[in-house]
């Protein structure tokens, strides 16, 4: 089994919906992170948490919200999905110096 | 701001040959310097990290540190078209930061 797992993996929803995605891992990190990737602009940070209580914003926050349900849960919310909101998004752990990245999750806001 | 400068490419070497891929970042005070692979459609993975000024060696791969001039490299010998893939260049800060600043990476292609 995959120690980060992404669901779903590929999501269509139209604009002005909220939707949620989800990440767990079986790694035991404290430390988790939410990404998106679009084409030409590399990986940019939206949230990061470091324990259960610890939720902080990232480079690109605005329009997204998270939820530490647990060590090994963290959640990513659209709170209204916007177009521009269409983008590879990752979750990652972190232990010492390596992040460790799930599959992704591919979203299309129509 | 933080910056991660990469060239975008592609960069498209013969197989066998060595490829080079450069980063260089602008917070002098940068501490961890890392090298992820992604394919298409894949996510990120780790390939190598350097702390020291010099060269670290791992298989095929070195990553070449160079503090004073605020840039790092990865030289990937003996290339295969296994190789070809995107070459994120990652940086952390001081005070035991644990968030990275991403290049937008280097496109690889191995041609046989």
């Amino acid at each position: 089994d995959a120690d980060v797992t992404q669901t779903p993996r590929n999501r269509i929803t139209k604009t002005g919906k909220r939707i949620m995605l989800e990440c767990s891992q079986t790694k035991g990190h404290d430390r988790m992170y939410w990404y998106r990737q679009d084409p030409g602009l590399g990986l940019r940070l939206i949230y990061y948490s470091f324990d259960v209580k610890d939720i902080n914003k990232g480079e690109i926050s605005d329009g997204y919200s998270v939820s530490r349900q647990a060590q090994a849960k963290f959640s990513l919310s659209l709170e209204s999905a916007i177009p521009n909101q269409t983008a590879l998004y990752f979750c990652a752990t972190g232990a010492q110096e390596t992040q460790y990245f799930g599959p992704g999750t591919r979203l299309l806001v129509l | 701001q933080k910056e991660v400068e990469q060239n975008s490419g592609p960069l498209s070497v013969p197989e066998g040959a060595i490829a080079s891929l450069n980063c260089t970042y602008s917070d002098r005070g940068s501490q961890s310097f890392f090298w992820y692979r992604q394919y298409s459609g894949k996510s990120p993975e780790l390939i190598m990290f350097i702390y020291s000024n010099g060269d670290k060696e791992d298989g095929r791969f070195t990553a070449q540190l160079n503090k004073a001039s605020q840039y790092v490299s990865l030289l990937i010998r003996d290339s295969q078209p296994s190789d070809s893939a995107t070459y994120l260049c990652a940086v952390k800060g001081t005070g035991g930061s644990y968030i990275p600043t991403f290049g937008r990476g280097t496109s690889l292609i191995v041609h046989p």
